[in-house]
């Protein structure tokens, strides 16, 4: 049993370029949820996606969007980089047909490095 | 709002013994659930024990245990006999009484290193 995958593990990007990151939740999950962990730092959460709709979103600004495809993977997509948006992105999945005992699982997250 | 506070940025055990790492947090909701994650350099957050506001004993989990005082707000989590494989940052969260919504604060987290 496959579990949350994302892709790419590494990438380097430039100052104004825009990056998409991507996620496939574990088998039988039906959310996603995106963090922002920068060094140092404990995971902030940017939004969480169900039934392909954004149903809840943290402190993050317009440039972070997302998507979630019938199949519930997810992407990230980050506009106009900034050199503060170096973090790991780490994506979480989890069933809302479960109560809280539906554990939350990570990915082992994208580190994206802006230059 | 709330609020996760782990204090110590850096913690050193000696292999075989027992290490506690501390976590406060604050919050106004009378349920909630307290967590502890593990996670090794490789990034990936390893869910290692749950605590609900509500549990009268505390949580164990193989070789953890959380140590939750509620009255104090704290949810320290102790882990016994520490093996190499335990080096690692730790994260306490917390999340609120929304039953599928699970949206976690996290603290700042505590970096583990076992020594031989």
């Amino acid at each position: 049993d496959a579990g949350v995958t994302q892709s790419p593990t590494h990438l380097i990007k430039t100052r104004g370029q825009q990056v998409t990151l991507r996620c496939s939740p574990k088998s039988g999950h039906d959310t996603v949820s995106w963090y922002q962990q920068a060094l140092g730092q404990g995971p902030q959460f940017i939004f969480q996606y169900y039934e392909e709709e954004e149903r809840q979103r943290g402190n993050f600004p317009d440039r972070f969007s997302g998507h979630q495809f019938p199949n519930y993977s997810s992407e990230l997509n980050v506009n106009a980089l900034l050199l503060g948006d170096s973090a790991l992105y780490l994506c979480a999945s989890s069933s809302l047909l479960l109560d809280w005992d539906g554990e939350l699982f990570f990915g082992e997250g994208s580190r994206l490095t802006v230059l | 709002a709330q609020k996760i506070t782990q204090t110590q940025p850096g913690m050193f055990v000696q292999e075989k013994e027992a290490v506690t790492l501390d976590c406060t947090y604050d919050t106004s909701d009378q349920s909630y659930g307290l967590f502890w994650y593990k996670q090794p350099s490789s990034g990936e957050m390893i869910f290692l024990i749950y605590q609900g506001s509500y549990d009268e004993q505390n949580a164990t989990e193989g070789r953890y245990s959380l140590n939750f005082q509620k009255a104090r707000k704290s949810a320290n989590l102790v882990i016994s006999a520490s093996q190499l494989g335990d080096s690692a940052m730790y994260f306490c969260a917390m999340r609120p009484p929304s039953g599928g919504s699970y949206i976690p604060t996290f603290g700042r987290g505590t970096s583990l290193i076992v020594h031989p």
